[in-house]
């Protein structure tokens, strides 16, 4: 277990609605990226945070949005969802940008879009 | 752009050995890694290779090539808890993970 939680697991939504989920790091991690995977593919980055500014972006929409919280905790919110958006959400932590960049996965939440 | 390149499915028999290659173009490269993936569950770290050469740990190993942008997991002694897929990503200068689409491997009794 690697000590990074997300929530929900599961949820289904339905097209134009908006979801959050939300992510807590692993202790002692200041840095928190997203993954989109889908079904068969390898993760994609969506972005990744660094003490609460956003460190880097992938080519995902301006409706995928982020935050960080002082406790490094973190959330992802989808605006406007589409079919495609269906889903694995990855939240990855990781410690200070200068060490190996080993990430920490979460569990993921897995999103159904209707 | 970014081009991350691995097979898409292996299949190996029980106490066989696999190789499973990844090529990689990037813009950038800060280290190789490779992580293991079970159906429905997160990715796990495997192994991490920034120089050249040849990593070991326990049953798995890596090896690197930065020069021919090529890298490899070695998996010996299959078991059939081995049966997910395996996921090379590269990590580039902005600290950002780049990865493949996954292979997929089965082990067979």
């Amino acid at each position: 277990e690697t000590g990074v939680t997300q929530s929900p697991t599961h949820l289904i939504k339905t097209r134009g609605q908006q979801v959050t989920l939300r992510c807590s790091s692993q202790s002692g991690h200041n840095t928190v990226s997203w993954y989109q995977q889908a079904l068969g593919q390898g993760p994609q980055f969506i972005f990744q945070y660094y003490r609460e500014e956003e460190n880097g972006r992938g080519n995902f929409p301006p409706r995928f949005s982020g935050l960080q919280f002082p406790n490094y905790s973190s959330e992802l919110n989808v605006n406007a969802l589409e079919l495609d958006d269906s889903a694995l959400y990855l939240c990855a932590s990781s410690g200070t940008l200068a060490n190996t960049g080993e990430l920490f996965f979460g569990e993921g939440s897995r999103l159904t879009v209707l | 752009g970014q081009n991350i390149d691995q097979p898409t499915e292996m299949t190996a028999t029980e106490g066989a050995i696999v190789q499973i290659n990844c090529t990689y173009q990037t813009s950038g490269f800060n280290g190789l890694f490779w992580y293991q993936q079970h159906a429905g569950e997160a990715p796990t770290f495997l192994s991490y290779n920034v120089l050249d050469g040849l990593e070991e740990k326990g049953r798995f190993s890596s090896f690197l090539s930065r020069s021919k942008g090529y890298s490899y997991l070695l998996l010996k002694e299959l078991q059939m808890k081995d049966s997910a897929s395996y996921l090379c990503a590269v990590r580039l200068n902005t600290d950002k993970l780049i990865f493949g689409t996954g292979t997929r491997l089965q082990v067979f009794p």
